[in-house]
């Protein structure tokens, strides 16, 4: 069965400076999709950022980016220019791309909240 | 475009007594999840709907607990009969297919007095 670690509880940040948060996994798959989530106060679980396996590159969306490091099992999300707005719990989660009853389903870790100060 | 819809928002009720949340998923999605997030075990898929059917309910924690999707544009989760312990959020998510992501409904909050 997968895994998925997110050793940071809380994390906080400045407005306008940048925070990563970590993520590790544990699979035995080749082929895989990784994703962050975020979670406001509201509780609405808003995608942030997919990434494939298969794919080297890095998968960014606008001031989020990812590291994925994949042999050493790792997907790190970083914020630039970090807004109030941000401010949030974030899940990191994985998906296997192969077929049978666990395909679609996603593995969540516990989540890291993260703080931003004016 | 309506995304996932559920319903209650919130929903407090007695112990012993059942409990029925309701989920619409967004048009044209094959497939749907219910997820429970509580804060010591944090979000479990708990059953998982292809084309209607399902196709994962291990996550489902005991009898009292069951869910079907009649059609394509809605599911029930309903515990019978309902204990403090299933105090929880509980999310339904939809996606177009399995490799695609999953969109999440607002989550209905559930508290077992």
């Amino acid at each position: 069965a997968q895994t998925v670690t997110q050793s940071q509880p809380e994390m906080s940040v400045q407005e306008a400076e940048t925070v990563t948060l970590s993520c590790t996994y544990d699979t035995s798959e080749s082929d895989y999709y990784l994703f962050w989530y975020k979670q406001p106060p509201s509780r609405q679980m808003i995608l942030v950022i997919r990434q494939e396996a298969y794919k080297q590159q890095n998968a960014t969306e606008n001031r989020f980016s990812v590291n994925f490091q994949k042999a050493a099992k790792s997907f790190s999300l970083k914020i630039s220019d970090s807004q109030l707005g941000d401010a949030a719990m974030y899940f990191c989660a994985y998906r296997s791309a192969f077929g049978g009853t666990s395909y679609g389903k996603l593995t969540f870790g516990q989540g890291t909240i993260l703080t931003v100060h004016p | 475009d309506a995304g996932v819809i559920q319903s209650p928002r919130h929903e407090v009720t007695e112990m012993g007594q059942e409990v029925t949340l309701r989920c619409k998923p967004i048009s044209g999605h094959d497939y749907l999840f219910w997820y429970r997030q509580t804060m010591m075990r944090g979000l479990e898929l708990l059953i998982y709907f292809n084309n209607n059917v399902p196709i994962d309910d291990s996550g489902m924690p005991e009898d009292r607990f069951s869910a079907k999707m009649p059609n394509a544009s809605f599911s029930t989760l309903k515990i019978q009969p309902s204990e403090p312990r299933d105090s929880a959020v509980y999310f339904c998510a939809s996606s177009l297919r399995a490799d695609q992501p999953q969109h999440f409904g607002d989550g209905t909050r559930l508290s077992i007095l």
